[in-house]
């Protein structure tokens, strides 16, 4: 079946300008993550979803960034006034249940530079 | 923050020989995870230990873990260049908070 997807897989954008980014999870995974990775790092938590809700946002760095997940299944990451420390990969994973021992299964990604 | 931190950075060898990559942790576990990643993008879930266990094995890949010393090793045997690749460990605490905490990776390359 299909993976993870994301889109776009690279976003070239102006510092101040307003950014969405796209995950499409596995269907039927109730869970889903943001990370990000910045160069020669591992990926950062930044919010992940159990169902509709955010379960735990502790990682968002900040009040630009925001993320929903109207219906349970895709979800958007949004960052306002777009800074250039902003650039990063962002990754996407959708797991089945939010169990400690459930696997993430992770998306491409999407490349966001800030120009 | 990251909780992991891999030992070493980097590590380079020939086909056929075998890698060996170390993780240390900070806090207390539920489960250690081993990650691979190609190009700087999506990551592959390798294998997964937990507390409870001591060492697991799957394929040609062998993990160990230590929670006296807060410690985990992957050792790939027989390597391939398509092993070539970054590997990270990535924690799950015991606080149940899920989302998943990993250290800064270890680039494994393979030369045929």
């Amino acid at each position: 079946g299909a993976g993870v997807s994301q889109t776009p897989s690279n976003k070239v954008t102006e510092k101040g300008k307003y950014v969405e980014l796209r995950c499409d999870p596995i269907s039927g995974h109730t869970a889903l993550y943001w990370y990000r990775q910045s160069l020669g790092q591992g990926p950062e938590f930044l919010i992940y979803f159990q169902g509709t809700g955010a379960a735990d946002d502790s990682g968002l760095p900040n009040d630009r960034f925001f993320a929903v997940r109207p219906e349970g299944s895709v979800s958007t990451l949004k960052i306002q006034r777009t800074e250039r420390g902003d650039s990063a990969v962002y990754l996407c994973a959708s797991s089945l249940g939010a169990g400690l021992a459930d696997e993430q299964f992770f998306g491409p990604g999407t490349r966001l530079t800030v120009l | 923050s990251q909780q992991g931190e891999e030992d070493p950075q980097a590590l380079s060898i020939q086909e056929g020989e075998n890698a060996t990559m170390n993780c240390s942790y900070k806090t207390s576990i539920n489960n250690l995870q081993w990650y691979r990643q190609n190009s700087g993008r999506g990551l592959v879930h390798l294998i997964l230990i937990r507390s409870n266990e001591r060492e697991k094995h799957s394929g040609r890949l062998r993990v160990t873990l230590d929670t006296s010393k807060k410690s985990s090793s992957l050792l790939i045997t027989a390597s391939r260049a398509a092993d070539t690749a970054s590997y990270f460990c990535a924690t799950v605490l015991l606080s149940g908070n899920t989302p998943l905490v990993f250290g800064k990776g270890t680039r494994l390359s393979v030369i045929a």
